[in-house]
Parts: C-alpha cells; structure tokens; sequence
C-alpha cells in the first residue's frame, strides 16, 4: 500500500465549477500536511499547508482529520489557471515530503 | 532570486556512465532533498540531508550517491547509469524549523539513459 493514496483522476471540470479532492495517508506519525501544484513539466510549488482546524485561502479550502487519515482540497469557482496537478504530501520529523502520486484537474472553457 | 538551481537541466548517458547533478541553494536551508519522478509514480525520496555534513536514505536510494559537502550544495551521483533511472530529477531544500515549513524545488533535471 503506498503512503499517500489520492483520487486517481483526471477531472474535468467547466469553468466556475466546484471540484474536490481526496487523500489518505497511512503513517499515523505524519506531522505536516500539504498541497503542492505541479504544471506540466515544471517543479511543484506549495498551494497550501494543511491545517487539523480546516484553513482556507481564497477559492480554496483545505480539511484535515487525522483520526481518518483523511486529507482533502476543495476548489471553488474553478478557473482555467487552475489547471495543473495536484500534488498531496505528509511530512515526517525529518521533514522529509512523501508525495502521492497526483490528481490531474483540467478546467475547461 | 536563484532559490534552488539545479545543473544539468537535461543529459542523455549511455548504459554504464557516470554523472553527477548538482542542486545548489541560496536560501541558508539546513534540509535538502532529492527526488526522482516517474510517469504515475508521483515524487519518490531517493537521498535526503539535515545539514552539512549528513545524508541519509530515502525511498528509493539504490544506484544513487550523495554528498553535502557544503551547507548550499547536495550533490547526486549516479556511478553507473541503468536505464531504469531514467527519470525527471527534482532537488528540493527548507528551513525545517517549523513543522508546515515549504519545501522549494529546483527546476529539474531530464536525464535519459540509453
């Protein structure tokens, strides 16, 4: 079983549309919790650090429950910037990233 | 604003070569890492350092070398190159001070072994 397991995708979704991901993990000792985007061929880049209280940043609105296991991202009023994959990713002490393998979302016009 | 440099940005080996990428930042990180990403298989922890002087393994570290040296520099060997590591390899470094600390990454190396 892989540490971190995300919905396999791809979503495509029109523009303005609510989107939302999933994913679990399975080390219950994980510390930090994240979404990194990644764009096509490009390096990931951090979107959002992910919270036990749940914590948003304009369209988009991270949950964590750590009893679950359960990490998800919601998208809302989906743009077509938006588009790039998804990227969850938990943390240990060493502060090493174990990534999931990625959710592709495309928007489209 | 460099951040996180990686060189070569692409190379092309032969079965049996060896290289050596080199991942250099400029933000006083303690942390770096290297992974490798492949098609459906997501990023995947090859070597990892806390500091200058330290490496330690990852997930995948088998056919890979690493040496920090330098506080800004982690380099990746590969002492006799396979095709199975043909790959897209990413550097990363943070802080690691606080838990939510972000980790910046490099802009990649394409390596094709042939």
């Amino acid at each position: 079983r892989k540490e971190v397991e995300q919905d396999p995708g791809p979503f495509n979704v029109p523009e303005g549309a609510t989107v939302a991901f999933n994913c679990t993990y399975s080390n219950s000792a994980s510390q930090s919790f994240f979404w990194y985007r990644q764009d096509c061929r490009k390096e990931p880049k951090l979107l959002m650090s992910v919270y036990s209280s749940g914590n948003e940043d304009g369209r988009f609105t991270a949950q964590l429950n750590r009893a679950s296991q359960y990490i998800s991202l919601l998208i809302r009023d989906s743009k077509l910037s938006d588009s790039a994959t998804y990227l969850c990713v938990v943390s240990g002490s060493a502060r090493q990233l174990t990534f999931g393998s990625g959710t592709q979302l495309t928007v489209l016009p | 604003n460099a951040g996180v440099t990686q060189t070569p940005k692409f190379r092309v080996l032969k079965t049996g070569q060896s290289m050596t990428l080199l991942c250099a930042q400029d933000m006083n990180h303690e942390y770096m890492y290297w992974y490798r990403q492949d098609p459906g298989m997501g990023l995947r922890l090859i070597h990892y350092s806390v500091g200058e002087g330290t490496t330690a393994k990852g997930e995948v570290p088998d056919g890979y070398n690493v040496s920090r040296l330098k506080k800004q520099n982690f380099l990746l060997g590969l002492e006799s190159a396979a095709p199975s590591q043909t790959s897209v390899y990413f550097c990363a470094s943070s802080s690691g001070t606080q838990l939510n600390t972000e980790a910046f990454f490099g802009q990649g190396t394409r390596l094709t072994v042939v």
